[in-house]
C-alpha cells in the first residue's frame, strides 16, 4: 500500500533563510513523488515533480527537491524563503507503474515566513 | 499547463437539496477525473475515479448513492451531493492528470459547500 508522511504539521522560517519541508513515503513500485502548494479557500498548484532520473529535481517558485531512495524521503527545499511562500504544502506519491494510479497525499506542512 | 476549472467556487444550500458541482477540462480532454474532499487544515481525501463513459470508482466508504458522480464528456465530470446535510459541509477539489506527461495532476480551485 502507498503511503506518505509529512512529520511536521508546521514549519516556521525567518525571510530570506533557507526552508525545508520533510516528507517520507511507501510504495510498492517505482514511486512518482510530487509536491504541491494550497492557498486559502483554493485549489492546488503542482510545483515539482521526481519521475525518473537526477535525484535533485528543481520547480516552480525556486523550490527544489531531493529524491533519496534509501531514506525512501523526497524533501522539499528552497535556499531563500520569501513571506508570500506562507501556504500549507502537500506531498504526494503515486505507483509509477500503474498508470490508472491513485495519487496519495500527505496530511500537509504549514509553511509560516515571518519578515 | 492543463487547466482545470470547477464551477461553482463555493456554494450555500439548505438540507436536504441537492448540490451540484462541475469540474472541466478546459484544454484538453481527460477520461479519468478525480474527485476529493477536503476538511479545514487537513489532507485531500480521495472520493471517487471518475470514467469518463462508464461507473465512477468509489473509495471504501464513500457512499456512492449519496455523491453522484457522472462523466458524461471527455471535458466535463459533475459532482451531485444529494440530500445534503451539515456534515457534508466541506471543500471539494476535482483534478485530471496532465494529458502532456501522464504524471503529475492538476487540480480545480475547488468548491467551498456550506450546508445550513
Amino acid at each position: 500500500a502507498q503511503s506518505v508522511a509529512q512529520p511536521e504539521d508546521q514549519v516556521n522560517v525567518a525571510e530570506g533563510n533557507p526552508l525545508t519541508v520533510k516528507c517520507t513515503y511507501s510504495v510498492s513500485g517505482n514511486p512518482y513523488l510530487f509536491w504541491y502548494v494550497q492557498y486559502p479557500n483554493r485549489g492546488l498548484q503542482f510545483l515539482l515533480k521526481y519521475i525518473t532520473g537526477d535525484n535533485l529535481v528543481k520547480g516552480s517558485y525556486g523550490f527544489e527537491a531531493e529524491f533519496n531512495k534509501s531514506q525512501t524521503s523526497f524533501h522539499l527545499k528552497k535556499p531563500s524563503a520569501l513571506v508570500s511562500d506562507s501556504a500549507l504544502y502537500f506531498c504526494a506519491v503515486r505507483d509509477g507503474g500503474n498508470q490508472g494510479g491513485k495519487l496519495i497525499f500527505g496530511q500537509g506542512t504549514e509553511l509560516s515566513v515571518k519578515p | 499547463g492543463a487547466v482545470v476549472s470547477q464551477h461553482p467556487s463555493w456554494v450555500i444550500c439548505k438540507s436536504g437539496t441537492s448540490v451540484k458541482i462541475e469540474c472541466r477540462s478546459l484544454d484538453f480532454q481527460a477520461t479519468t477525473m478525480f474527485w476529493y474532499r477536503q476538511f479545514p487544515k487537513q489532507s485531500l481525501m480521495l472520493m471517487a475515479t471518475s470514467n469518463e463513459g462508464s461507473k465512477a470508482t468509489y473509495e471504501q466508504g464513500v457512499e456512492k448513492d449519496k455523491f453522484l458522480i457522472n462523466h458524461a464528456s471527455l471535458t466535463l465530470s459533475t459532482l451531485t451531493v444529494t440530500s445534503a446535510h451539515p456534515e457534508d459541509s466541506s471543500f471539494y477539489i476535482c483534478s485530471a492528470i496532465s494529458p502532456l506527461t501522464n504524471t503529475e495532476a492538476f487540480f480545480g480551485q475547488g468548491t467551498r459547500l456550506t450546508v445550513v
